[in-house]
């Protein structure tokens, strides 16, 4: 079993509509959770972390954490051509005897906003 | 500031050839990682500092260094390489390893092994 799973894709939505993006991990001892965005030959771009169960707003995005389903998402309200992109769900998972985690990463999921 | 540098941009090198990539963060930053990320594929950890210490290794291949000289610096030194091994390198950084750290990466090397 991966660590991080995220369905691949590709996602389609029109401009204005929300893009709903998934995440599940397997290890409960799993602390922290991010949200990157990498466009096509570029780096990933931290868009949200979120550490608590519930969810977290940021302008149109919100991350949503149930630790106990051990899922995360990301909603992306109004979305834009501009965020046409692969979005990358990380896990920090704890290194045994020491709070120094591994990040691991899912496959990502490409979004295409067509206008 | 979350810049993370990272040089060269590009690299194209031989099978015999030694290189090594740089990074750098003047963040304070504690924890330093190295990803390797192929075309459609997520970035796969490789190597882990923690106070400039390896902490971990990802069983990667030893034609790959690492080497923290110091807090702000990390390198990975690269020596008879295959071409299966041109990708994007990835450098990322962290306050520390724990809840509540976010990593920030650099913009990444794009090796390419001939």
């Amino acid at each position: 079993q991966k660590e991080v799973e995220q369905n691949s894709g590709p996602l389609s939505v029109p401009e204005g509509a929300i893009a709903s993006l998934n995440c599940t991990y397997s290890d409960r001892g799993s602390q922290s959770f991010f949200w990157y965005r990498q466009y096509s030959g570029k780096s990933p771009e931290l868009i949200m972390s979120i550490y608590s169960n519930g969810d977290k707003e940021d302008g149109r995005f919100t991350a949503q954490l149930n630790k106990a389903s051990q899922y995360v998402s990301l909603l992306i309200r109004d979305s834009q051509p501009s965020d046409s992109a692969t979005y990358l769900c990380a896990v920090n998972k704890s290194n045994r005897g020491s709070t120094l985690g591994r990040l691991y990463f899912g496959r990502g999921t490409q979004l295409t906003v067509w206008p | 500031d979350t810049e993370v540098t990272q040089t060269p941009k590009h690299l194209v090198m031989g099978m015999t050839n030694k290189k090594s990539l740089k990074c750098e963060q003047h963040m304070g930053h504690r924890a330093m990682y190295w990803y390797k990320q192929k075309a459609k594929k997520p970035p796969e950890l490789m190597f882990v500092y923690s106070y400039e210490k390896l902490s971990i290794n990802e069983s990667v291949p030893s034609r790959f260094s690492p080497e923290c000289p110091n807090s702000s610096l990390l390198n990975l030194h690269l020596h008879a390489l295959q071409p299966e091994d041109s990708a994007l390198y990835l450098c990322a950084s962290r306050l520390g390893g724990g809840r509540g750290t976010e990593a920030f990466f650099g913009q990444g090397t794009r090796l390419t092994v001939v």
